[in-house]
């Protein structure tokens, strides 16, 4: 299974822009890349997933690089609400979820 | 609504004692998962079932064990044997045979607690 690497934790201020990253260097060409996200003591939420573009919906903006060995998360103006440990994975044909450590984002006000 | 629900929320259990979460899905997918997370941790894959009548370990399988039955349900049970069984528990579904709309829903989970 090919396994996505991202920081343990980073930091944002309120309504500034939040740029998270993963590294995913063994990534196949079937595999898709999405982000999840957990609130304390709740089930993660799906955030946003793509192949090779990069995808935009109403809660983030995700940007793949041309050779997809990595992707970045985008918030475009966090809240504290975005406060949450952010997990990117890869999803292959079949659809095994493995889920690395994540990356807690802090937003100060 | 569609959706995916455990239950129960909050568990106590005796040490020894067999115990079965439930986990229902409505939304009509093939896959289903549960993960087991432990204090400041990720997710650890339990068990996953691709299709009825079929599902495979995962990473922390011993002490577990899992049927699927029915399409909509896959329940756990956290046998004796699992030697550290108090742990936060989440079941997820996806509809994994179309990519493009594949994303995994999650319950809100089952605190489980042996005493």
């Amino acid at each position: 299974d090919a396994k996505t690497t991202q920081p343990n934790s980073m930091e944002s201020n309120e309504e500034e822009p939040v740029h998270l990253p993963c590294n995913h260097s063994t990534i196949s060409g079937t595999d898709y890349i999405h982000w999840y996200r957990q609130l304390p003591s709740q089930g993660p939420e799906y955030v946003i997933h793509g192949l090779t573009s990069n995808v935009n919906n109403r809660m983030a903006s995700l940007a793949i690089a041309e050779d997809r060995k990595s992707s970045t998360l985008i918030l475009h103006r966090a809240t504290l609400r975005d406060a949450a440990v952010y997990y990117c994975i890869l999803i292959n044909q079949g659809g095994k979820l493995i889920f690395g450590q994540g990356t807690e984002l802090s937003v100060k006000p | 609504d569609g959706g995916i629900t455990q239950s129960p929320k909050y568990l106590f259990r005796k040490e020894g004692q067999n115990v079965t979460l439930s986990c229902e899905q409505n939304l009509n997918h093939d896959a289903m998962y549960w993960y087991r997370q432990d204090p400041g941790q990720g997710l650890r894959l339990i068990y996953y079932s691709q299709i009825v009548n079929d599902f495979q370990k995962g990473d922390i399988a011993e002490g577990y064990s899992v049927s699927r039955e029915k399409k909509e349900s896959f329940p756990l049970t956290v046998t004796s044997a699992q030697k550290n069984p108090t742990a936060f528990y989440l079941c997820a579904s996806s509809q994994i045979w179309d990519r493009v709309n594949s994303e995994a829903f999650f319950g809100q989970g089952t605190r489980l607690t042996v005493v």
